[in-house]
């Protein structure tokens, strides 16, 4: 079973387009996390939340915004997107916020035409 | 907020070698420092971790070492093997915050 799943794999789509991206999972912990890697592999976090509750909220566009409906799932909804979101973008999830050890999906490539 | 800086970007070895990558950190209240790694179209992987109390540790061909008092921390990879080629990050965890380096591409040639 895939411990941190996510959909789609990889999307495509016109700049202005409004789009998600699905996370979920499976290893019963309680803090999820989204990270956006640019073309130079550098990895930086959007987003935390911790039992469904927001914990870190980086400098982001107001045109994402992370939900949790659950702490299972943490979906990210990109709205009027641009060129520059193109990008891969990474769940995760860690037993705590303080625990240590992240871990992460497989990815979604998004790629903003 | 935490800054980690990672060192070389690229790392070319011959197989059998060993490669070190290195990274520094700088606030002091960080106490967990992980290394993680990614292969070509997976997410990254944990390889191991240390603690702020906890100078060495060692899991087979890799070790990790930490310098508190000059916050760095360094990835001993040794008797490196082709499948050993991937991205390499560092990362320094604050709290609840986790900062990444910029990653380290490892290639080792057969």
């Amino acid at each position: 079973d895939t411990a941190v799943s996510q959909t789609p794999k990889y999307l495509v789509t016109q700049m202005g387009n409004d789009k998600s991206i699905k996370c979920e999972q499976n290893l019963g912990h309680d803090t999820m996390y989204w990270y956006k890697q640019d073309s130079k592999k550098f990895l930086k976090i959007m987003f935390s939340y911790n039992n469904k509750e927001l914990i870190i909220n980086e400098t982001v566009p107001n045109r994402f915004s992370p939900k949790s409906p659950d702490k299972a799932h943490l979906n990210l909804h990109i709205n009027s997107l641009e060129l520059g979101d193109s990008a891969v973008y990474f769940c995760a999830s860690s037993p705590s916020p303080n625990t240590g050890e992240l871990f992460f999906g497989e990815g979604s490539r998004l790629t903003v035409l | 907020g935490e800054n980690v800086e990672q060192h070389p970007s690229t790392l070319s070895v011959q197989e059998g070698d060993s490669a070190v990558i290195k990274c520094t950190y700088s606030d002091s209240a960080s106490n967990y420092f992980p290394w993680y790694k990614q292969e070509l179209g997976k997410g990254p992987q944990l390889i191991i971790d240390i603690r702020s109390n906890v100078g060495e540790k060692k899991d087979q061909r890799i070790a990790v070492t930490l310098n508190k008092t000059a916050k760095h921390f360094s990835l001993h990879i040794t008797e490196t093997q082709p499948e050993d080629s991937a991205v390499y990050f560092c990362a320094a965890l604050k709290r609840n915050d986790m900062r990444f380096g910029a990653g380290t591409r490892l290639t080792v040639k057969p």
